[in-house]
């Protein structure tokens, strides 16, 4: 079964740092682009950034630039978005997802998602 | 950055009654391949997105074919042929034409 399992939600402090994960299986992790969305409480989604593990080659979007930083590390099928110091608008639901292909051709549509990581960020 | 406004922002829907909504872009969606990369997502509440169409029209796995898209250019549109109850929840619109990639705000979908 293709699937993306992201890590256990996250209570922290105003200037701590994170590191959320999202580990793929069953395809190859390599070579299928992976982004990552934010939606904050009651709110739609928001493109963040997007990364192809099998060079790391990272798209930001300039809304999120200098924000968060978008990794990965293909020899343990993961994805991961970190902060280096939070903020309590940082507070929402993240997703990460597969963005689809049918053979070699990308379909530009994200068509396997994860179970979503609540990040809660408050004094 | 494009900008992409979906219509209406909330949409009452009767089991049964077709339903359709909107999704414009503020500049075209074609791709220099000659593809438009326009898709459609749907979510339920509590749940993560689920990928209904793909390149304006193309429904992906396993999606009921009540679900049909449509459009060109600028002007995209999300069709139910017959709204049943597991349809609620919120369709947004995506373009990925280029980066970065935008989510139009949603359509919110609720039974009457």
């Amino acid at each position: 079964e293709v699937q993306l399992v992201q890590s256990g939600a996250e209570v922290k402090k105003p200037g701590e740092s994170l590191k959320i994960s999202c580990k793929g299986s069953g395809y190859d992790f390599t070579n299928y682009w992976i982004g990552w969305m934010r939606q904050m409480p009651g709110k739609g989604l928001e493109w963040m950034g997007i990364i192809y593990p099998g060079d790391s080659d990272t798209r930001n979007s300039p809304s999120f630039q200098g924000q968060v930083t978008i990794s990965a590390d293909k020899s343990i099928s993961t994805a991961y978005l970190q902060w280096s110091s939070l903020k309590a608008s940082d507070t929402a639901m993240y997703y990460c997802a597969r963005r689809a292909r049918l053979g070699e051709l990308s379909l530009r549509a994200f068509d396997v998602w994860g179970q979503g990581t609540m990040v809660t960020v408050s004094s | 950055d494009i900008v992409m406004t979906q219509t209406p922002l909330s949409s009452p829907v009767t089991l049964g009654q077709p339903a359709s909504f909107s999704c414009r872009s503020s500049q075209g969606l074609v791709h220099s391949d000659g593809n438009t990369y326009l898709s459609w997502l749907h979510q339920r509440p509590g749940q993560p997105p689920r990928l209904l169409i793909y390149k304006i029209s193309n429904r992906f796995s396993g999606v009921p074919d009540r679900f049909s898209g449509s459009g060109a250019g600028t002007d995209f549109t999300l069709k139910i042929s017959r709204v049943e109850a597991e349809d609620v929840g919120v369709y947004y619109c995506m373009q990925a034409a280029q980066f970065p990639y935008i989510f139009g705000q949603g359509t919110k979908v609720e039974i009457k």
